[in-house]
C-alpha cells in the first residue's frame, strides 16, 4: 500500500532551467510534507516542507506547492545547478491531534540529474 | 557540531548470525528513528524511540527485531537470525522533540547478508 507516491524514476533537465518533481498521496490524513535531497551513500537531506495550511513554500531556488484536493505536491528548482543532481524524495506525516510523532511515509524517490 | 552518527558504515553479516546497528543522535536530540531502505525502495519507517522508551514500533519486523535507546549511549537496532531479505540500508533519524518535524539523518549502515 504505497501511500506517497513519486511516479517518475529520473528526471534530466539542463543547467539554468527548472526542475519539477511530483509527489502524489492517498492519505487524506497526511497534513505536513516535506521534501528530502539525497547522495549516494549519505543520508537524506531535509530540504523544505509545508503544512496544508498552505499552498506553497518558498525557500531560496526550491519552492514546494501543495494542491490537497488533488493530493498532489511538487518541487521546483529554479534555476537547476549541477551540485542538485541527486536523488528528491517527498515524504508525509500526520499531525491529527497536534502531536506528530515524526512517523515520515516516504516515496520511492526521483533521480535528478542536472547537465551542465 | 556533529550530525547523526551511525556505525558501522557497512556490515557483512553470514545468513543466522547477528547484526548490531549503532546511532547516536545530534547533541540535544532525544527522538531517534529508525527506517529501512530496500533496493529500488523509498526509506520505511520502523520504529520511534525516545530515551528507555519505546513509542513507535508499528514498522519493526515482528519477530528478530529489536531496538533500544538507552539512557546512557546510543540507539542500537539488533537484528537476530539475520536472512538474505534483511540486506537493506539502516538509515537512523535524530529530532529535538515532539512535533519537530523535520528530521536530520544519519549516512546510514548497509548490511549486506551473505
Amino acid at each position: 500500500d504505497q501511500q506517497v507516491k513519486q511516479n517518475s524514476p529520473s528526471l534530466s533537465v539542463q543547467e539554468g532551467r527548472i526542475s519539477i518533481l511530483n509527489c502524489d498521496y492517498t492519505n487524506s490524513m497526511f497534513d505536513y510534507f516535506l521534501w528530502y535531497k539525497k547522495y549516494p551513500a549519505e543520508g537524506p537531506t531535509f530540504l523544505i516542507s509545508i503544512s496544508s495550511i498552505k499552498d506553497k513554500n518558498e525557500d531560496g531556488r526550491f519552492t514546494v506547492f501543495l494542491n490537497k484536493s488533488a493530493k498532489h505536491l511538487s518541487l521546483h528548482i529554479v534555476p537547476s545547478q549541477p551540485g542538485d543532481s541527486a536523488v528528491y524524495f517527498c515524504a508525509a506525516d500526520s499531525t491529527a491531534g497536534g502531536t506528530s510523532y515524526g512517523k515520515l511515509t516516504f516515496g520511492q524517490g526521483t533521480i535528478l540529474t542536472v547537465h551542465p | 557540531n556533529a550530525g547523526v552518527m551511525q556505525n558501522p558504515r557497512h556490515l557483512v553479516r553470514r545468513r543466522g548470525q547477528e547484526a548490531r546497528l549503532r546511532c547516536s543522535p545530534m547533541k540535544g536530540h532525544s527522538h531517534v528513528y529508525w527506517y529501512r531502505q530496500l533496493p529500488e525502495e523509498g526509506l520505511k519507517f520502523m520504529v520511534y524511540l525516545q530515551k528507555e522508551n519505546i513509542i513507535d514500533e508499528s514498522g519493526m519486523p515482528k519477530e528478530r527485531f529489536s531496538a533500544e535507546f538507552p539512557k546512557e549511549g546510543p540507539s542500537i537496532l539488533r537484528i537476530q537470525q539475520v536472512v538474505r531479505g534483511d540486506s537493506a540500508a539502516y538509515f537512523c533519524a535524530s529530532s529535538p522533540r515532539t512535533g519537530f518535524y523535520e528530521q536530520y539523518f544519519g549516512p546510514g549502515t548497509r548490511l549486506t547478508v551473505t
